[in-house]
Order: C-alpha cells, then sequence, then structure tokens
C-alpha cells in the first residue's frame, strides 16, 4: 500500500518564478493538507482540502492556491515566488472532513523548494 | 507570543536514559494533542495521539496532557539510538484530521 507521495523532491527557482507541488493521498484517504516547514521550525498549516473544495485556510497569502482533483491527489501553487518561501512543503493525507475524525494525518516525505 | 511553544534543543542523551520532552500552549480551545517524529529528509509520523488531559502509554512511550496548566509531554524511557529525530508536538481544535498547530521541534540525539 503506497503511502503519501509527492513530486518533485527537490525543486530549484528564482524570485518571481512559479511553482506547482503535487501530492497522491494515501489510498483511501479523500482530504489533503499541505504545510510548510522552514528551516528548524515546525510545519506551518497552508489550507486542506475536501470533496475538491478548500475547507480550511491557514495565515498564508493569496500567492499561495491548491486544487483536489477527483482522484483525490492535489496541487500546491505558488506564485510570485519569494526567498522566503523556501522550505520542505509537506503534504498529508486523512480520512473525512474538518472536525471529523477518523484517523490520524499521514505525511509525505516533502518537496524542499528552494528559491534564488 | 507564539500559540505553540516547544523546549529548544539539541538534546543529547546517553542510550537507555529517560528522555522527557515538553510544550506549552496558550489557546485554551485546544482538545486533541499529538507528538510526531520526524527523521532526517521525512515527513513527520505520529507518535503518540491523546484528547483532553491525561496519560497514555505505548510501549516505550508515554504522553501526558494537562490542561489546566496548558502542558503537555512525551516521555520516552530506554531511549535507543533509533529514537535519534527530531520530535514536534501538535495539537488541534477539533480533531486528528483537523489543522494541526505545531511547536518548533526538538532535536534529539540518543549517544550509543
Amino acid at each position: 500500500d503506497a503511502g503519501v507521495t509527492q513530486s518533485p523532491t527537490h525543486l530549484i527557482k528564482t524570485r518571481g518564478q512559479q511553482v506547482t507541488l503535487r501530492c497522491s493521498p494515501k489510498s483511501g484517504h479523500d482530504t489533503v493538507s499541505w504545510y510548510q516547514q522552514a528551516l528548524g521550525q515546525g510545519p506551518q498549516f497552508i489550507f486542506q482540502y475536501y470533496e475538491e473544495e478548500e475547507r480550511q485556510r491557514g495565515n498564508f497569502p493569496d500567492r499561495f492556491s491548491g486544487h483536489q482533483f477527483p482522484n483525490y491527489s492535489s496541487e500546491l501553487n505558488v506564485n510570485a515566488l519569494l526567498l522566503g518561501d523556501s522550505a520542505l512543503y509537506l503534504c498529508a493525507s486523512s480520512l473525512g472532513p474538518v472536525g471529523d475524525y477518523r484517523g490520524e494525518q499521514f505525511f509525505g516525505p516533502g518537496t524542499r523548494l528552494t528559491v534564488l | 507570543q507564539k500559540e505553540v511553544e516547544q523546549d529548544p534543543g539539541p538534546l543529547s542523551v546517553p542510550e537507555g536514559a529517560i528522555v522527557s520532552l515538553n510544550c506549552t500552549y496558550s489557546n485554551s480551545a485546544f482538545q486533541y494533542f499529538m507528538w510526531y517524529r520526524q527523521y532526517s529528509r521525512k515527513g513527520p509520523e505520529l507518535l503518540m495521539y491523546t484528547y483532553s488531559s491525561g496519560n497514555k502509554e505505548d510501549g516505550r512511550f508515554t504522553a501526558q496532557v494537562d490542561k489546566s496548566s496548558k502542558y503537555i509531554s512525551l516521555f520516552i524511557r530506554d531511549s535507543q539510538p533509533s529514537d535519534s529525530a527530531t520530535y514536534l508536538c501538535a495539537m488541534t481544535k477539533t480533531g486528528a484530521n483537523s489543522k494541526l498547530t505545531f511547536g518548533k521541534g526538538i532535536t534529539l540525539s540518543v549517544r550509543p
């Protein structure tokens, strides 16, 4: 059973560019959350998708957007990249909508984004 | 003030030691408390999950929650070199499926 997968593993971009990160949830999961983890910090919640809609959002600007597809996979898009966007981007999958606890969030290995 | 504060590290202990990791929080709405372990270049992995106040034990790991003091702890008994990792506390208001608010993490090294 494949766990959460993310692509690409590493990415290098320059300021002002746009980036798309991809996530496939664990088999049987229907909810995807995205987190940003700066070096030496804990993950920060970006947003969560369920039934192809954004259900919760953290304190991130509109430059961060996402999408969930009918097969539950998800994309994170970041526009107008800043140096401060350099971080490990983690995808977590789970089952059920916000507040409906039916299991833990399983994290993928992350995509390491470097903005030069 | 951050919502979740975690004791700063790094922490280095000899094999077999008892390790105590701690977090404090400011938001009394948090009800679900978790500890994650993160190895280098990996995503976080759930170790322990506790609802409200109390203790929970799983093998060598014990999680404690004191909501009156807004304080949570993770104890590791008989620590092993394989326990060397970064430990993150996390908490939510509405369940483990919801937005997780993490501490900064503490890096633990267990010396053989």
